[in-house]
C-alpha cells in the first residue's frame, strides 16, 4: 500500500486565515483525493485533485474556499480559506490506484478559534 | 453522492463475541464496497473490501457479507477483542469511470469491546 504523509498534523488558526495541507505519496497514484471529517462525524468527499489541471469539487465545496494543487503525481495541497469556527474539522488526504484500495493519510486536525 | 446507511450507531459486545455491523446502499452502480477502521487520532485504514461478483469475503477475523439484491452488505467480527474498539465505516464507490475511487461513507459504527 502507499504509504501516505500529511502535514501539518494539526493546527490551531485564527479566524479569516487561511492554511496549506500537504499531502506526499511515496509512489505515483492515479487519484488524489481530498475529504473533510467534522467532529464525531462521517467523511464527506471535497474534491478530486487532477494532476495538471483544476480539481472537480463536489457539490456544496467551492473552489475560493478550498483552493487545491497537485502539481505532480505524488504531491497534492489542498487551503482552507477565510477560516470560521465551522472549518474546525479532520482533513483527510486519500489515493487510489486503478483497480486497488483507497488509502488514508493520517488526517489533519484543524481547529479555528 | 448517493446514501450509505449505516447501523448501529454505536456497539457494545463482550470480549469473545460476535459483532455485526450493517449497511445499506441506493445507488446501484457502485461496484466496490470496503471497510475502514480508525481509532481516535488516526486515519481510516482499510480492514476488508468486498465486490458484488461474491457473497462473502472473509479474512481472519472479518467477514464481509453481501446480498446484492436487497443492497445490503455487513461486516461480521468474529471473537471480538479489546484492541477491535475502534469507529467502522462502510464505503460505497465504483471501480471504473470517472467516480473511480470517490468513496461515499456511511455514518459509523463506534464499537465497544469489554474485557
Amino acid at each position: 500500500s502507499a504509504v501516505i504523509s500529511q502535514k501539518p498534523s494539526r493546527d490551531i488558526c485564527q479566524r479569516g486565515t487561511s492554511l496549506t495541507i500537504q499531502c506526499q505519496v511515496d509512489s505515483q497514484v492515479t487519484m488524489m483525493f481530498w475529504y473533510r471529517q467534522q467532529p464525531g462525524q462521517s467523511l464527506t468527499l471535497i474534491a478530486t485533485a487532477n494532476q495538471g489541471s483544476e480539481a472537480t469539487y463536489e457539490s456544496g465545496f467551492v473552489i475560493d474556499k478550498f483552493p487545491i494543487s497537485r502539481p505532480n503525481l505524488t504531491f497534492s495541497t489542498l487551503t482552507v480559506s477565510n477560516m470560521s469556527p465551522e472549518d474546525s474539522s479532520i482533513y483527510l488526504c486519500s489515493v487510489g490506484q486503478t483497480n486497488t484500495e483507497a488509502f488514508f493519510g493520517q488526517g489533519t486536525r484543524l481547529t479555528v478559534v | 453522492q448517493q446514501q450509505v446507511k449505516q447501523s448501529p450507531q454505536s456497539l457494545i459486545v463482550q470480549k469473545g463475541g460476535i459483532s455485526i455491523i450493517n449497511c445499506a446502499y441506493e445507488n446501484t452502480a457502485f461496484d466496490y464496497f470496503p471497510w475502514y477502521q480508525q481509532f481516535p487520532g488516526k486515519g481510516p485504514a482499510l480492514l476488508i473490501a468486498i465486490r458484488p461478483d461474491v457473497s462473502e469475503k472473509k479474512e481472519g477475523r472479518f467477514t464481509i457479507s453481501f446480498n446484492k439484491s436487497a443492497k445490503q452488505f455487513s461486516l461480521h467480527i468474529m471473537d471480538s477483542q479489546p484492541g477491535d474498539s475502534a469507529t467502522y465505516f462502510c464505503a460505497a464507490s465504483r471501480i471504473r469511470g470517472t467516480s473511480y475511487g470517490k468513496l461515499t461513507f456511511g455514518q459509523g459504527t463506534i464499537l465497544t469491546v469489554h474485557p
